[in-house]
């Protein structure tokens, strides 16, 4: 089973930060990863793909990178609707998601 | 557009079968994988199972023994049934499409399911 780890697990930020969260594979992924944002009570949002690919509609202040085994996403200025939490998933062998990072208001 | 709602019992008994249906509209069940995903509250997501519209499926090797997911193509559905639950199964269960190398992109709103006598 691949494992998916992300760091930090809370992030607390302030509206114009720059906000970079971490996910670690246990093994290489190539670049099957996707990342989402979720919102308390509502179902994930897709927002990366393929490591790096923004999915459509989605601000182009979300950015993603990585291969292998370690990957960022990355919010250029976070905004008042950001404060969500955001998953990892791999989908190179099965599906696995990361364990979730909450990103509060600071 | 694509949407998807989930639709099933709210309540299921310990050790009995939970099943859930998923219709989607806006679109054809056809050519895509369709997958279920759950979130016990509080916790993170965890992926179930997916199937093809052709009907082959790929499931959580945890959960492997209990799941079993089909497809209906001329309902435009597909469905969950997931057996001999316990109280861990509490979950919101959702639906999405997607599968394999294909990360879900559009989901159902969820719906919970607690275990409970």
């Amino acid at each position: 089973d691949i494992q998916m780890t992300q760091s930090p697990s809370t992030l607390s930020a302030s509206v114009g930060d720059r906000v970079t969260i971490t996910c670690r594979a246990s093994q290489s992924i190539s670049s099957w990863l996707a990342w989402y944002q979720q919102k308390p009570g509502k179902a994930p949002n897709l927002l990366i793909y393929k490591a790096s690919s923004l999915e459509s509609g989605v601000p182009s202040r979300f950015s993603g990178s990585g291969s292998g085994t370690e990957f960022t996403l990355t919010i250029s200025s976070l905004q008042p609707d950001d404060f969500a939490t955001y998953y990892c998933q791999q989908y190179n062998s099965y599906w696995t998601f990361g364990q979730g990072t909450k990103v509060e208001i600071k | 557009q694509v949407q998807l709602q989930e639709s099933g019992p709210g309540l299921v008994k310990p050790s009995e079968t939970l099943s859930l249906n998923c219709t989607v509209s806006g679109g054809s069940i056809s050519s895509y994988y369709w997958s279920w995903i759950r979130q016990p509250p509080g916790k993170g997501l965890e992926w179930i199972g997916y199937i093809y519209y052709s009907g082959s499926t790929n499931y959580n090797p945890s959960l492997k023994s209990r799941v079993t997911i089909s497809v209906d193509t001329s309902e435009n559905l597909f469905s969950l049934k997931l057996s001999s639950v316990t109280a861990a199964d509490t979950a919101v269960y959702y639906c999405a499409r997607g599968g394999e190398r294909w990360p879900p992109d559009y989901w159902g709103q969820g719906t919970l399911v607690t275990v409970s006598s």
